[in-house]
């Protein structure tokens, strides 16, 4: 079975900060994807960043960036250069095929001004 | 513009009644998802498509059906069995890489918000 994890329901940060939202996963799978969503007032999912869990390398699109740590099936995403209109609620997804994308719960961030 | 549509936004249900959930693609893709999001929660599979005239169900089936005609689109009833409908709904869509063993990223929708009277 696979589950994926958000401990941190909400959080919080200033304009311009950094802020690490944490996920953590579990599958027995050797070839998976790991997804970061956003999810905005307005409610339509939206992809921020993808990770392949045979690339080493970590994902990076613009100001957002994962930590992607196999060995302890941990999957953390760091937004830098907080801007308002990063408030939103962010999932945390996990692909191991082409049927399925199982979610975390959520973590609710807001951008403080 | 490419894209997902899905209509309407806001719909209203009284007991006992069917509704249908409309969901369209221009982006060629090949699989298509419904997902149910309730508060606090992530989203839980519905159903799923991969090819016209097929579909499977997925996580939560039960009271929910669906068709695939068209590769563009694949739409969501929302029968009197659904015991407790009043929820959000998206629908997703992804290319698949290989045939029922990859996937690719799923792209979704602006969702409906389903209200039972």
């Amino acid at each position: 079975a696979q589950t994926v994890t958000q401990s941190q329901p909400e959080m919080s940060v200033q304009e311009a900060e950094t802020v690490t939202l944490s996920c953590t996963y579990d599958t027995s799978e050797s070839n998976y994807y790991l997804f970061w969503y956003k999810q905005p007032p307005s409610r339509q999912m939206i992809l921020v960043i993808r990770q392949e869990a045979y690339k080493q390398q970590n994902a990076t699109e613009n100001r957002f960036s994962v930590n992607f740590q196999k060995a302890a099936k941990s999957f953390s995403l760091k937004i830098s250069d907080s801007q308002l209109g990063d408030t939103a609620m962010y999932f945390c997804a996990l692909s191991t095929g082409a049927n399925n994308l199982f979610f975390g719960t959520g973590t609710r961030l807001t951008v403080i001004p | 513009d490419g894209g997902i549509t899905q209509s309407p936004k806001y719909l209203f249900r009284k007991e006992g009644q069917n509704v249908t959930l409309s969901c369209e693609q221009n982006l060629n893709h090949d699989a298509m998802y419904w997902y149910r999001q309730d508060p606090g929660q992530g989203l839980r599979l519905i159903y799923y498509s991969q090819i016209v005239n097929d579909f499977q169900k997925g996580d939560i089936a039960e009271g929910y059906s669906v068709s695939r005609e068209k590769k563009e689109s694949f739409p969501l009833t929302v029968t009197s069995a659904q015991k407790n409908p009043t929820a959000f709904y998206l629908c997703a869509s992804s290319i698949i890489v290989l045939w029922g063993q990859s996937t690719d990223t799923q792209y979704f929708g602006p969702g409906t918000r389903l209200t039972v009277l």
